[in-house]
């Protein structure tokens, strides 16, 4: 069974650009959650999308933004793009929502704002 | 609040010794998870063990075990005789069964010396 495939694994931007970001879930998963990495504030929960549907939002500003496919594929955009957004974003999947759910986790697009 | 945390920044240990990551937690919920993964240098979060609050059975798999203790709100994870391909950074997580996201500690880098 294929994990969790994140595309692309690294990226750099420029301030002001915006990007996007994809995610592959496992072949099933219906849902999708995105994680910042950065050493400061260390792993925080942007979004969830479980059949297309965001149902949780972390406390990121608007820029950060989300989709998620019939597929169950999920992109997260980020506008605006600052020096401060620089950082590894996760993505990870389940089979199901809900607290407590076993999340996996892709390898991370590390982005990287100049 | 929730609120997870691993109070040791890092440990480094000779291969062989057994070594234990402690993790402290906060919630209001009589009903949560609680998780350990491990994250190697390629950067995807690794799942190790999920447990849930009416569960305090100590678990052991292989050279590692966890020790629940709801009296002292720890989660504590022990690695014995440490081998090199330990060294990562290790996270404590929770998630409160109404709500999706987890919440990470700040992790812990392990280095496991040869």
């Amino acid at each position: 069974k294929a994990g969790v495939t994140q595309t692309p694994r690294y990226l750099i931007k420029t301030r002001g650009q915006q990007v996007t970001l994809s995610c592959s879930p496992i072949s099933g998963h219906r849902s999708v959650s995105w994680y910042q990495q950065t050493p400061g504030q260390g792993l925080q929960f942007l979004f969830e999308y479980f059949s297309e549907t965001q149902r949780n939002k972390g406390n990121f500003p608007g820029r950060f933004s989300g989709r998620q496919f019939s597929n169950s594929r999920s992109e997260m955009n980020v506008s605006t793009l600052e020096l401060g957004d620089s950082a590894l974003y996760l993505c990870a999947s389940s089979h199901r929502t809900g607290g407590g759910t076993e999340a996996f986790f892709g390898q991370g697009t590390r982005l990287t704002v100049v | 609040a929730q609120k997870v945390t691993q109070a040791q920044t890092e440990i480094s240990v000779v291969e062989k010794e057994d070594v234990t990551l402690d993790c402290v937690y906060e919630t209001r919920d009589t009903t949560y998870y609680l998780f350990w993964y491990k994250q190697p240098p390629s950067g995807e979060l690794v799942f190790l063990i999920r447990r849930n609050s009416f569960d305090e059975q100590n678990e052991i798999s292989g050279r590692y075990s966890w020790n629940f203790q709801k009296s002292t709100s720890s989660f504590n994870f022990t690695i014995t005789a440490s081998q090199v391909v330990d060294s990562a950074v290790y996270f404590c997580a929770l998630s409160e069964v109404r709500d999706d996201k987890i919440i990470f500690g700040k992790g812990t880098r392990l280095h496991i010396l040869p």
